[in-house]
């Protein structure tokens, strides 16, 4: 059964930093690329960033871009989201989800996890 | 950044009767557009993928149909479980965008 588990939400104020993890298991880590999807508090859904199956290629979002790092341990079926400089508006819950594509990426996500809550105040 | 707009807002539905959701894009995707479905505190599943292709496990009540700018996701017949919001999502442009949502609720 895939499954993934977000953890490292929590409070945090702004200009902090805060580093969210995502453990896998179930399937092959290695063979897929990873998303951080986020939704604000009863907002709609917004990609943040992505991540190749080796983690040699990422790509984020505009409003994230230059603040955030995406990164993979696949040794430990581990996704990361870095985040500095957080901001106000970085507050929602934040979604792992794989690819469905596995090596070329789809750019659907099949499996997400529960999510983790980042909340950004003073 | 391609913009999508699902309609309508929030749609009213009885349990057995059947639902037609709408999202269009602000420029064509081509087929490359998908459906997820959203119920409080849970995370989206997805339902449909390249307009009319069903993910794994998904019931076949579900159907998507569309291309370029216009997609709809059809619910056949539905069950008291489809009562959720409903997202669609765009892979065709960078960045991939979402629908701002369609709530379906129980009349």
């Amino acid at each position: 059964e895939v499954q993934l588990v977000e953890s490292g939400g929590g409070l945090v104020q702004p200009g902090g930093s805060l580093r969210l993890s995502c453990a896998a298991s179930g399937f092959t880590f290695s063979s897929y690329w990873m998303h951080w999807v986020r939704q604000a508090p009863g907002k709609g859904l917004v990609w943040v960033s992505r991540i190749n199956s080796d983690g040699s290629s990422t790509s984020y979002a505009d409003s994230v871009k230059g603040r955030f790092t995406i990164s993979r341990d696949n040794a430990k079926n581990t996704l990361y989201l870095q985040m500095n400089s957080l901001r106000a508006e970085d507050t929602a819950v934040y979604y792992c989800a794989r690819d469905h594509g596995g090596y070329d990426s789809s750019g659907y996500h099949d499996y997400w996890g529960q999510g983790t809550l980042v909340t950004v105040s003073s | 950044e391609i913009v999508l707009t699902q309609s309508p807002a929030t749609l009213s539905l009885s349990p057995g009767e059947r639902a037609t959701l709408s999202c269009r894009a602000s420029q064509s995707v081509s087929s490359y557009l998908a459906w997820y479905q959203q119920k409080p505190g849970q995370a989206p599943r997805l339902l449909i993928y390249d307009a009319s292709n069903r993910a794994t496990g998904i019931p076949a009540r579900f159907s998507g149909s569309g291309s370029g700018t216009d997609f709809t996701l059809t619910i056949s017949s539905l069950e008291p479980e489809d009562f959720a919001v409903y997202y669609c999502q765009q892979r065709s442009n960078w960045p991939q965008t979402f629908g701002q949502g369609t709530k379906l609720e129980i009349k």
